[in-house]
């Protein structure tokens, strides 16, 4: 069965430093979303993307957040100067269609020190 | 801002009985609701969905009933079998102009399914 599949599983960075999650979502959905889960909190909307630019993002989603399809198969988020709270489950996800189930991946702990 | 609600964070059922986990939701923009299922370490899976022109969508042993009037939705299990055991999570799309439209989770509901 396709898969979303998210590296690395576990990162760990010292606050202020920039990181990359990176994504390869299922080779013929068209939208992907970025979601995450703070221990022991709702899994939240991040940010969508279609058609190589932003669908609709989250108040969450600010200035040192992005997101970018670098080519035909990834899919990255981008957070450039991390912050403690940013400390999270973080979940790529991938659909064929707005209405259709979307495939989630297995996720990156992001612990931020 | 809990526009998806569930209040039940846990459930036990013994096998071969009947799971129900119940959604709640205030906004009246939302047009599309899913069920996802998540086991410890992984990501959501998708288990079964329903537009809000529906108010039943049966798949195996999983039926979701929607009551749009009482902003009501519930996932029924039949028959409940251990490997069932994760946390369940409602969500919600709202009708959006936007081509990819975000889900609004509730917080899950644990179901334990006893041997």
């Amino acid at each position: 069965e396709p898969e979303v599949t998210q590296t690395p599983s576990h990162q760990v960075t010292q606050m202020g430093q920039e990181v990359i999650l990176r994504c390869v979502p299922i080779s013929n959905h068209l939208y992907f979303y970025w979601y995450r889960q703070i221990l022991g909190q709702k899994v939240e909307f991040l940010v969508s993307f279609y058609n190589n630019e932003i669908s609709e993002k989250s108040e969450i989603f600010d200035d040192q957040f992005s997101v970018e399809r670098p080519d035909g198969s990834n899919f990255t988020l981008k957070i450039r100067s991390t912050k403690l709270e940013d400390s999270a489950m973080y979940f790529c996800a991938s659909s064929s269609g707005p209405y259709n189930g979307y495939t989630f991946g297995s996720g990156t702990r992001l612990t931020v020190v | 801002d809990q526009q998806v609600k569930q209040n039940s964070p846990s459930l036990s059922v013994q096998e071969g009985r009947i799971s129900i986990l119940n959604c709640d939701y205030t906004n009246s923009m939302f047009d599309y609701f899913l069920w996802y299922k998540k086991y410890p370490a992984e990501g959501p899976t998708f288990l079964i969905s329903i537009s809000s022109i529906k108010d039943k969508n049966e798949d195996g042993r999983f039926t979701v009933f929607l009551n749009k009037s009482a902003k009501h939705l519930s996932l029924h299990i039949v028959p409940s079998q251990p490997g069932d055991s994760a946390v369940y999570f409602c969500a919600a799309i709202p009708e959006s102009s936007g081509s990819a439209r975000q889900l609004t989770f509730g917080s899950g509901t644990q179901l334990t399914v006893l041997p």
